[in-house]
């Protein structure tokens, strides 16, 4: 059965330092998420993606944060410049479409991210 | 903004019915869904319902939605020991073909007891 994979499984980085989250969508998927849950809170929205562009983002996908699609398979997050309160773990989803029956959006097994 | 809310915690007795419960604000919702979380794994989807359905049903799992009252439950039938998990319930409504941002709730935590 296809899956989201996500790499890393977990990184530890030191504040102020740029890292990036990698991950692989379902094959055949167009629609691409990303949402991260900082311990002990709800999974939160960060951005979706779609032909090649942001198409939504909420209030904490701030200039920090970047998203690309750097070829045919790989989706990923980059934040600049880390800081303590990004810790948590993150988490790609893909779905097939936007609508219909098609929508339902698959996660990946999640990053854990570090920041010390 | 929308907001889902699930209680924390329930526990049930192997064999036993569980009905795990959320409530959720936005009269737009259009998909609602379920999610199981196992430690250290991700969301993996369990079943969702659309907003114009009442009841969905898929093999030892139920979905009841009144959306009067903007509530959602998911009965698991003959709980086992490996249903113990996070469950999520998550929400989202259609706005426009630009994909769709989903809004969780906090996560039941299940437990089964032998």
């Amino acid at each position: 059965e296809p899956e989201v994979t996500q790499t890393p499984s977990h990184q530890v980085t030191q504040m102020g330092q740029e890292v990036i989250l990698r991950c692989v969508p379902i094959s055949n998927h167009l629609y691409f998420y990303w949402y991260r849950q900082i311990l002990g809170q709800k999974v939160e929205f960060l951005v979706s993606f779609y032909n090649n562009e942001i198409s939504e983002k909420s209030e904490i996908f701030d200039d920090q944060f970047s998203v690309e699609r750097p070829d045919g398979s790989n989706f990923t997050l980059k934040i600049r410049s880390t800081k303590l309160e990004d810790s948590a773990m993150y988490f790609c989803a893909s779905s097939r479409d936007h609508s219909g029956s098609g929508y339902e959006q698959y996660f990946g097994p999640g990053t854990r991210l570090t920041v010390t | 903004g929308e907001d889902v809310e699930q209680s924390l915690f329930l526990s049930v007795r192997e064999g036993d019915s569980s009905v795990i419960n959320c409530t959720y604000t936005d009269s737009s919702s259009t998909y609602l869904y379920w999610y199981k979380q196992e430690p250290g794994a991700g969301l993996q989807l369990l079943t969702y319902i659309f907003s114009n359905m009442d009841m969905k049903q898929d093999q030892r799992l139920t979905v009841l939605l009144n959306k009067k009252d903007k509530h959602l439950s998911l009965r698991i039938a003959d709980t086992q020991t490996g249903d113990s998990a996070i469950y999520f319930c998550a929400e989202t409504a259609f706005w426009g073909n630009a994909g769709n941002m989903l809004t969780f709730g906090g996560g039941t935590r299940l437990m089964v007891k032998p």
